[in-house]
């Protein structure tokens, strides 16, 4: 049972466009979500966070768009650009910090 | 700085034999975590410490073992080896908790054949 959904495994953007990554989750005591970030042959490199009493987050060209009544949030990357192509995983915790869910993740492929 | 060190990047082992995945972290974190992340899966928390001496199960923790004698490492003992342990293998550490910013090692990458 998959509580973090991240159900587009690719997405491919332009440079310069916007880039749209989707999550969406399943367990209502989820409180605090993150994104990470992963290049091949690395580890996973933190990116940005969102606690459940915002709705928004800004750093940067990176965006987290939370909407606690659809259990949706979504990162926005404006503008895209090729170093960003990497994979990108939305976590989800509940209370307690040192137990992450992530989704499955999504490859981003940003075209010169 | 060098953040967190995995050892060794890559692995072969044979059914039944064991290896211990070393991680240590030069930031003086208390929290350490292990994470094993499979073909087209996201990644999967094995075991976690939040110092030395302490240590507790993630949500996939049978075939592993782990001990926290120090601050700065955080090895993984696999004992037994079998093919459903074929993985990559993130070691992490972080200053407060995984809702703060945690840095990742590289990651091992263990065949069992």
């Amino acid at each position: 049972d998959q509580q973090v959904k991240q159900n587009s495994p690719s997405l491919s953007v332009q440079e310069g466009r916007i880039s749209i990554l989707n999550c969406d989750y399943t367990n209502s005591m989820f409180d605090y979500f993150l994104w990470y970030k992963k290049y091949p042959a690395e580890g996973p490199t933190f990116l940005i966070s969102i606690s459940s009493i915002k709705d928004k987050n800004e750093d940067g060209r990176f965006t987290v768009f939370l909407n606690k009544s659809a259990k949706h949030l979504s990162l926005h990357i404006v503008p895209s650009q090729p170093g960003d192509s990497a994979v990108y995983f939305c976590a989800a915790s509940v209370g307690s910090n040192y137990k992450l869910t992530f989704g499955k993740g999504t490859l981003l492929t940003v075209n010169p | 700085n060098a953040g967190v060190t995995q050892t060794p990047k890559f692995r072969i082992l044979k059914i039944g034999q064991s290896m211990t995945l070393q991680c240590t972290q030069d930031m003086n974190h208390n929290y350490m975590y292990w994470y094993r992340q499979d073909p087209g899966m996201g990644l999967k928390l094995i075991y976690y410490s939040v110092g030395a001496g302490i240590t507790d199960k993630g949500e996939v923790p049978n075939g592993y073992n782990v001990s926290r004698s120090t601050t700065e490492d955080f090895p993984l003992r696999l004992e037994l080896a079998a093919p459903s342990q074929t993985s990559v293998y993130f070691c992490a550490s972080s200053l407060d908790g995984m809702n703060t910013e945690a840095f990742f090692g590289q990651g091992t990458r263990l065949t069992v054949v």
